[in-house]
């Protein structure tokens, strides 16, 4: 199994600011993922990323806003810019191969609040 | 796009009594299936997984699954709950043996079990 860290676990920001996330897996692992979970929601997919190419992001989230970064294979960062009180929310990172009879790990997540 | 459905918002149990959690999802191809729980304050876990052959799946703390073809149904099931199990609980699907391919989860179901 992965054990996956992000940092922060959580933050506090003002609007029009940016965060990154970081997220360190202690293995390697070929797929990365984004998720944000709203206060009373489930998780959304953000983006996939892929060590070596540029992410893949899902409809109603673009690069601009969320751009994302993975120099390697155990490491990635997301950033939030440009914030706003929408954005306030538990952002999680997961990793695993992403194929038939993979399991998918995720992180503590990080709580940001956005003022 | 697949979509995942979970039936029960919020479940109400006293202590002993049984669980049943329903899940449907809308994907027709080969399917991998997950429950996660979290619990308060903890991040995300994995109770179980099917990804092919029985479909009855035994997870952790007695937790089991049944997986339906025909009715595109995953249901999650525990024959006497405990206080404990006082948690959200997310069912989640990924297209089977697709490269890249993340989880896609449900709205999710919060348990509150009363002692």
């Amino acid at each position: 199994s992965a054990v996956i860290s992000q940092k922060p676990s959580r933050d506090i920001c003002q609007r029009g600011t940016s965060l990154t996330i970081q997220c360190q897996v202690d293995s390697q692992v070929t797929m990365m993922f984004w998720y944000r979970q709203q206060p009373g929601q489930s998780l959304t997919l953000i983006a996939t990323a892929n060590q070596g190419s540029e992410a893949t992001y899902e409809s109603g989230f673009v690069i601009d806003k969320f751009p994302i970064s993975r120099p390697n294979l155990t490491f990635s960062t997301l950033t939030v810019s440009n914030m706003s009180p929408e954005d306030s929310s538990i952002y999680l990172c997961s990793a695993g191969e992403g194929t038939g009879g993979d399991e998918q790990y995720f992180g503590p997540g990080t709580r940001l609040t956005v003022t | 796009a697949q979509s995942v459905s979970q039936h029960n918002h919020h479940v109400i149990l006293s202590e002993a009594a049984s669980l049943e959690l329903g899940c449907n999802y809308s994907y027709g191809g080969t399917v991998n299936l997950f429950w996660y729980v979290q619990y308060p304050g903890q991040h995300l876990q994995l109770l179980l997984k099917y990804f092919s052959g029985d479909p009855l799946v035994k997870g952790i703390k007695g937790f089991e699954a049944e997986f339906i073809k025909s009715k595109f149904s995953f249901n999650l099931r525990k024959p006497s709950v405990q206080w404990s199990d006082t948690a959200e609980y997310f069912c989640a699907v990924r297209e089977g043996y697709q490269a890249g391919t993340a989880l896609i989860f449900g709205k999710g179901t919060t348990l509150s079990v009363s002692s």
